[in-house]
């Protein structure tokens, strides 16, 4: 039990352009889920927080406007990286938070984004 | 959440027990340990996690100083598939803090 996915497991695009990533978990209900970026040789960092049918509280540092969060259901978060730049080349993650019980998180298995 | 202090890297041979230490001297007494791992280009795994008692699963043991300031993440015959960078974090359990990860450890098992 308690997986998470995401989609797609890597993607190349072109810059300026749009990219989505969505995240799933898929036997279990999650509240919250949190989105990370990791760049290479380094550790995961969060950006943000996505809470179910409300807005995502984001950390410092990151634009909500580029990285756009949408939280529909209890089951989905997708990411959008609008206007994508080469520099936002990275592993992105993310990962679902249980309602109850003890508040575990579950980890998705990654999404690598390159932009050209 | 408190901080933790763990070694860039360690070596072990396979077959052998690999020990991960941890310090988290600032931990509070209600805060947990917990230990997650992550292969490359992968999503973090969960390993392990306890309070003040020593844990074992079926992947690892947790091994907890008495006064709590660090903890020993043991697994006992590593194999070449337990390379992967373990990253020891502690957090109040059962509430809806975040999970902050440091630098954590490069655990290179060989030959």
């Amino acid at each position: 039990g308690a997986v998470v996915s995401q989609h797609p497991s890597w993607v190349i695009c072109k810059s300026g352009t749009s990219v989505k990533i969505e995240c799933r978990s898929l036997d279990f209900q999650a509240t919250t889920m949190f989105w990370y970026r990791q760049f290479p040789k380094q550790s995961l960092m969060l950006m943000a927080t996505s809470n179910e049918g409300s807005k995502a509280t984001y950390e410092q540092g990151v634009e909500k406007d580029k990285f756009l969060i949408n939280h529909a259901s209890l089951t989905l978060s997708t990411l959008t990286v609008t206007s994508a730049h080469p520099e936002d080349s990275s592993f992105y993650i993310c990962s679902a938070r249980t309602i109850k019980g003890s508040y575990e998180q579950y980890f998705g298995p990654g999404t690598r984004l390159t932009v050209t | 959440d408190a901080k933790t202090t763990q070694p860039p890297s360690m070596d072990c041979a396979e077959g052998r027990a690999a020990n991960l230490p941890c310090n988290h001297s600032t931990i509070s007494g209600n805060e947990y340990v917990y230990w997650y791992r992550q292969i490359h280009s992968q999503g973090p795994q969960y390993i392990i996690h306890g309070l003040k008692n020593n844990e074992t699963n079926e992947m690892a043991s947790l091994i907890i100083t008495e006064d709590r300031k660090s903890s020993t993440l043991i697994l006992p015959h590593a194999t070449l598939r337990d390379t992967a960078v373990y990253y020891c974090i502690v957090r109040v359990a059962g509430t809806a803090s975040k999970l902050t990860f440091g630098t954590g450890t490069r655990l290179q098992v060989t030959l």
